[in-house]
């Protein structure tokens, strides 16, 4: 049974370009969350899909936007991209939520240097 | 590999020994309650939650407990392994705002043979 599984593993890109990340969920999932993590700091929620519409938003910008498929895999997009979004990106799946909370299965995480 | 650790607090332990790992949280209203472990390289890991009507509970090799009235979380590893080496977080969910997770700062642990 494969985990969450994400790409690239690694990607450099220069101020003011866009990026696609993607993301897999664990079989059986149908919603994913993604992550921003900062070196040396926990991660931060970025924003979390189900049933193909964004559910739920923290606190980033407009630059950032998502979508997910209907085989629930889903992409992160990062528009205008700043030396700050430089970070680990990573995706985290579970069941939906119905009562609050549901285990997150992260993913390995994408790599992204903006220089 | 993946260097997540660069400048969290450090807690260097024997092995064999136990460990623990301290959080403070922020939201008192937050109804669950999730260690997770992350390796160089690797995503986060779940290791164990606790929901907020509970004060403590148990895992394999790990313990869990909850002051909700200072808000403190804590981590409780028995026979610290070198496999145990890696970045802990914890992290919060309120069931009202669906299954975001707020995480905390982190803890590198460091198992010295």
């Amino acid at each position: 049974d494969a985990g969450v599984t994400q790409s690239p593993t690694h990607l450099i890109k220069t101020r003011g370009q866009q990026v696609t990340l993607r993301c897999s969920p664990k079989s059986g999932h149908d919603t994913v969350s993604w992550y921003q993590q900062a070196l040396g700091q926990g991660p931060q929620f970025i924003f979390q899909y189900y049933e193909e519409e964004e559910r739920q938003r923290g606190n980033f910008p407009d630059r950032f936007s998502g979508h997910q498929f209907p085989n629930y895999s889903s992409e992160l997009n990062v528009n205008a991209l700043l030396l700050g979004d430089s970070a680990l990106y990573l995706c985290a799946s579970s069941l939906y939520p119905t009562r609050g909370y549901n285990e997150q299965f992260f993913g390995p995480g994408t790599r992204l240097t903006v220089l | 590999g993946e260097n997540v650790g660069l400048h969290l607090p450090t807690l260097s332990v024997q092995e064999g020994d136990n460990s623990i790992i301290n959080c403070a949280y922020s939201n008192s209203a937050s109804d669950y309650f999730i260690w997770y472990k992350q390796e160089s390289g690797k995503g986060p890991q779940f290791i164990i939650d606790i929901r907020s009507n509970m004060d403590k509970r148990q895992g394999q090799r790990v313990t869990v407990l909850l002051n909700k009235t200072v808000k403190h979380l804590s981590l409780q590893i028995a026979a610290t392994q070198p496999g145990d080496s890696a970045v802990y977080f914890c992290a919060e969910n309120i069931a009202a705002a669906g299954n975001k997770l707020t995480f905390g700062g982190g803890t590198r642990v460091l198992v010295k043979p």
